[in-house]
């Protein structure tokens, strides 16, 4: 199964600043790649799918990037309400789908 | 909308059974491929099961594999999951899923608002 590598696990931040959060995979997945917020208590949410592409209603500060081994999602300028954790997720090789672990963002 | 309702969760002795059901409304769900994903208490998300937009393959998490079934039914546009031999580490929140794409798996997209299954003695 591939593995997702999430960096870091947990960050703070404070609102405007600019956030980073990497996912590696064990193996290449070419761009099959989607990333989630997920809000406590609530379903997640995606944001990006084919590691890039922005879904319908995702505001434009959130972008993705990468191919191969190692992605990236990028806040541009955080909000309130962009607290919350980030998963990635890989659909290259199957079964199993698989998550990294999550990165959680705090308010500094 | 697209909207995904699950139910069917509650607490079960180790060793029961449970069915999760999840019914789907505002897309043509005999198209898309769907999903569960279960949520352990404070833990990430964990890919179970996958079945195809016309149930004709499935496939599953080697930690259910054998114990849980996933199923549907098009005409009445719901998603069931069978889960027999329950253990403790089944403890989860389990979310139904809309795959992303129509022929191959990808992401998740929409998710129910999930149902809490406990396994407890």
């Amino acid at each position: 199964a591939i593995q997702l590598t999430q960096s870091p696990s947990s960050l703070s931040a404070s609102v405007g600043d600019r956030v980073t959060i990497t996912c590696r995979a064990s193996q290449g997945i070419s761009s099959a790649l989607a990333w989630y917020q997920q809000k406590p208590g609530k379903a997640p949410k995606l944001l990006i799918y084919d590691a890039s592409s922005l879904e319908s209603g995702v505001p434009s500060r959130f972008s993705g990037s990468g191919s191969g081994t190692d992605f990236t999602l990028t806040i541009s300028s955080l909000q309130p309400e962009d607290f919350a954790t980030y998963y990635c997720q890989q659909f290259n090789s199957y079964p199993p789908l698989t998550f990294g672990g999550g990165t959680k963002v705090e308010i500094k | 909308q697209v909207q995904l309702v699950e139910s069917g969760g509650g607490v079960v002795q180790p060793g029961g059974s449970l069915r999760l059901s999840c019914a789907a409304s505002g897309f043509t769900f005999s198209s898309y491929g769907m999903h569960w994903v279960r949520q352990a208490p404070g833990k990430g998300l964990e890919w179970v099961a996958f079945i195809r937009y016309d149930g004709s393959n499935k496939y599953y998490a080697d930690s259910v594999k054998g114990r849980f079934t996933i199923s549907r039914d098009n005409s009445k546009n719901t998603l069931y999951l069978q889960m027999n031999s329950l253990r403790a580490e089944d403890t989860a929140v389990y979310y139904c899923a809309k795959d992303g794409m129509t022929t191959v798996m990808g992401w998740f997209d929409p998710w129910g608002q999930g149902t809490l299954v406990t396994v407890s003695s």
